[in-house]
């Protein structure tokens, strides 16, 4: 059982230095998105997508673009790193149109960026 | 703007209850969730409340009242493994879900 799989699981990097967070669903879900996660604030909510091929923006998109090719995956990418963007971040997935909205969440990525 | 408080931290101990609090102000309202978060982990689903009322399941239950804007999310028999944090989430309006920054919760023996 694999679910949602992210990777790497941590990572330091370089201001400046473009990254690439990946994650793969195996659980056909339609609906993708990223969060990221700081001390003492909610999930914030970087990026969605509904289903292959579109995606929106969340209320934190800025420095960060993704894409959705297929089903399965959703990378997220930081072109030029900034130290703000230290933090973990979470893809997570759900059945679109779920009642219930429940969320499946990857591992996390926690992020470093000097 | 939307608006979702919880209790930063709260102690209990070992076989007890409690209680943690969440309210909200949110546009629209399609539900509140509650996940836990044990500490380096991903969150888990707990709950979801759309309907006002108790909804129990097992040592958890979940309440809502939607016209005061609040839900509480009860923990009996509370055992070591519950030292987690549990983040409460609504889905507002437009089906985007808004979250609590969590209340982490420690349990002494």
């Amino acid at each position: 059982i694999a679910g949602i799989t992210q990777a790497p699981t941590s990572q330091i990097l370089a201001a400046g230095r473009r990254m690439t967070l990946r994650c793969t669903q195996d659980m056909r879900h339609n609906a993708m998105y990223w969060y990221r996660q700081d001390l003492g604030l909610g999930l914030r909510l970087i990026h969605y997508s509904n289903t292959a091929g579109t995606t929106g923006k969340g209320e934190v998109p800025d420095g960060y673009s993704v894409s959705r090719a297929n089903t399965d995956d959703f990378p997220l990418t930081l072109a030029s790193a900034v130290p703000s963007q230290t933090s973990v971040y979470f893809c997570a997935s759900k059945v679109e149109g779920a009642g219930t909205g429940e969320l499946f969440f990857g591992e996390g990525s926690r992020l470093t960026v000097l | 703007g939307q608006n979702i408080d919880q209790p930063t931290e709260m102690t209990a101990t070992e076989g007890a209850i409690v209680q943690i609090n969440c309210t909200y102000q949110t546009s629209g309202f399609n539900g509140l969730f509650w996940y836990q978060q044990h500490a380096g982990e991903a969150p888990t689903f707990l709950s979801y409340n759309v309907l006002d009322g108790l909804e129990e399941k097992g040592r958890f239950s979940s309440f809502l009242s939607r016209s005061k804007g609040y839900s509480y999310l009860l923990l009996k028999e509370l055992q070591m493994k519950d030292s987690a944090s549990y983040l409460c989430a609504v889905l507002d309006s437009n089906y985007q879900l808004i979250w609590g920054a969590g209340t982490k919760l420690i349990i002494k023996p």
